[in-house]
């Protein structure tokens, strides 16, 4: 299987507690992205990385989350001290970004997490 | 501000016959937009795409149109089929960046 692959599909923690997520990007593409997408809404940018530089990060994205992608290959997105609101599907994507190329991005299944 | 809006929440269309989806956008620096479809419990596809400098780009059973004047695109599905039961988002770039989607619009095909 070559496409994005996310991990866990889901969680399921207490409010106040830490979570990981990882995401596996197309073994050829330099970009990764990072979206939030609940109930009835479309998918919300939350950062990006080229490599392992990380290029922009949104507003939505608040002091408790935070992305890396060290060797700009796998990357992972941490919420500390979960909250409620946090409860959502987080979407991990790629893309092949050089001069020229094309602007589509591919998606993972997603990280499904509930905050109870 | 909603810079993508998709104001139909959804779509019903008999089989074989055609599904129109529209899309409004409000940023006029947007210069790539994309359809993605999307299953429960599912990551979105990727469908189609189109660059600003294009009015109609076609792959198989899809085709997208872009009115620039009128900052509205739309996805066409002839002959449409019960597998394109889904939901429906559009998405709009600048400069390859990150997308900004609409809310989406479900799509229900008939027998």
């Amino acid at each position: 299987d070559t496409g994005v692959s996310q991990n866990p599909r889901h969680k399921i923690t207490k409010r106040g507690q830490n979570v990981t997520f990882r995401c596996d990007p197309i073994s050829e593409h330099n970009r990764l992205y990072w979206y939030r997408q609940t109930l009835g809404q479309g998918p919300e940018f939350l950062t990006y990385f080229q490599n392992e530089a990380q290029l922009e990060k949104s507003r939505l994205l608040s002091d408790r989350f935070s992305a890396e992608r060290p060797k700009g290959s796998f990357s992972t997105l941490e919420i500390q001290r979960t909250e409620q609101g946090d409860s959502a599907m987080y979407l991990c994507a790629s893309s092949s970004y050089f001069s020229g190329s094309s602007y589509e991005q591919y998606f993972g299944p997603g990280t499904r997490l509930t905050v109870t | 501000d909603q810079q993508v809006k998709q104001n139909s929440p959804s779509l019903s269309v008999q089989e074989g016959r055609i599904s129109i989806l529209n899309c409004d956008y409000t940023n006029s620096m947007f210069d790539y937009f994309l359809w993605y479809k999307k299953y429960p419990a599912e990551g979105p596809t990727f469908l189609i795409s189109i660059s600003s400098i294009k009015d109609k780009n076609e792959d198989g059973r899809f085709t997208v149109f872009l009115n620039k004047s009128a900052k509205h695109l739309s996805l066409h599905i002839v002959p449409s089929q019960p597998g394109d039961s889904a939901v429906y988002f559009c998405a709009a770039s600048v400069g390859a960046q990150k997308l900004v989607f609409g809310q989406g619009t479900r799509l229900t095909i008939n027998p």
